[in-house]
C-alpha cells in the first residue's frame, strides 16, 4: 500500500508561470519530507525539504508547503524555466530517517 | 570521479546467470542504500548499510545479496533472478543514516530474460 502518492503523472506549464506539484501521504508519523528532481539517465537529486514543525520552506524559486491536517505537501516553482523540465519525486520519512517512502513522480514539462 | 557512480549502466541477464552491480561513492559518506524502481511504481528501499553494517533489509528475496566491503563501495549480487526483477536499480549514499539528504547514482537498468 503506497504511503506517499503523486496523483498527477505529468504537468505542462508555460515558461515564466508557476508550477505546482502535489503530493499526498497517509502515514501521520512522517515528520520529514523531501523533493527530488530527476533528469533522464541520471539519478534523483535532492531539491528541497521540510520538517513537520514547519509549514513552509523556501529556497530561491522553489517553495515547499506542508499541510499536516490534510496530509498534503506541494512544491511551487516560480518562475518556471525550461531547465526545470524533469521528473519530480516527493519522499517522506520518520524517526531516524532510515526508511524513505517515495511517490511515483510527476513529469514536469516547461514550455518555452 | 565525483558523486555516486554505478556500473554497469545497463545489464541484460538470463534467469540462470550470476551478475553483480557495483556502486561507488566519492563523497566521504558512511551510509549507502540500494533502491529498486519498477515501471510506474515508486522507488522501493531494498537495503541500508551504515558504516559497512547492514541496518535494513526490506524483505528482499535472497536472490539479491548485498555486500558492503567498505563505506565507499556497495555491491548487489544477483543470481537466479526472475523477469519481474527487471527494473532500474539505484544506489544512494548519505553522510550517515540520520542524514535525510541522499545522493543517488544514475542507476543500472536491469533486464532479466
Amino acid at each position: 500500500d503506497q504511503q506517499v502518492k503523486q496523483n498527477s503523472p505529468s504537468l505542462s506549464v508555460q515558461e515564466g508561470r508557476i508550477s505546482i506539484l502535489n503530493c499526498d501521504y497517509t502515514n501521520s508519523m512522517f515528520d520529514y519530507f523531501l523533493w527530488y528532481k530527476k533528469y533522464p539517465a541520471e539519478g534523483p537529486t535532492f531539491l528541497i525539504s521540510i520538517s513537520s514543525i514547519k509549514d513552509k520552506n523556501e529556497d530561491g524559486r522553489f517553495t515547499v508547503f506542508l499541510n499536516k491536517s490534510a496530509k498534503h505537501l506541494s512544491l511551487h516553482i516560480v518562475p518556471s524555466q525550461p531547465g526545470d523540465s524533469a521528473v519530480y519525486f516527493c519522499a517522506a520519512t520518520y524517526n531516524t530517517g532510515n526508511q524513505f517512502y517515495f511517490g511515483t513522480g510527476t513529469s514536469l514539462t516547461v514550455i518555452p | 570521479e565525483t558523486g555516486v557512480t554505478q556500473t554497469p549502466r545497463h545489464l541484460v541477464m538470463g534467469m540462470t546467470n550470476k551478475k553483480s552491480l557495483k556502486c561507488e561513492q566519492h563523497l566521504g559518506h558512511n551510509a549507502m542504500y540500494w533502491y529498486k524502481q519498477s515501471a510506474k511504481k515508486p522507488l522501493e528501499l531494498m537495503f541500508v548499510y551504515n558504516f559497512k553494517e547492514q541496518t535494513e533489509n526490506n524483505s528482499v528475496p535472497s536472490r539479491f545479496s548485498p555486500e558492503c566491503p567498505n563505506s565507499s563501495h556497495l555491491f548487489l549480487h544477483l543470481h537466479t533472478l526472475q523477469p519481474e526483477d527487471s527494473a532500474l536499480y539505484l544506489c544512494a549514499s548519505s553522510r550517515d543514516v540520520s542524514s535525510y539528504e541522499q545522493y543517488f547514482g544514475p542507476g543500472t537498468r536491469l533486464t532479466v530474460t
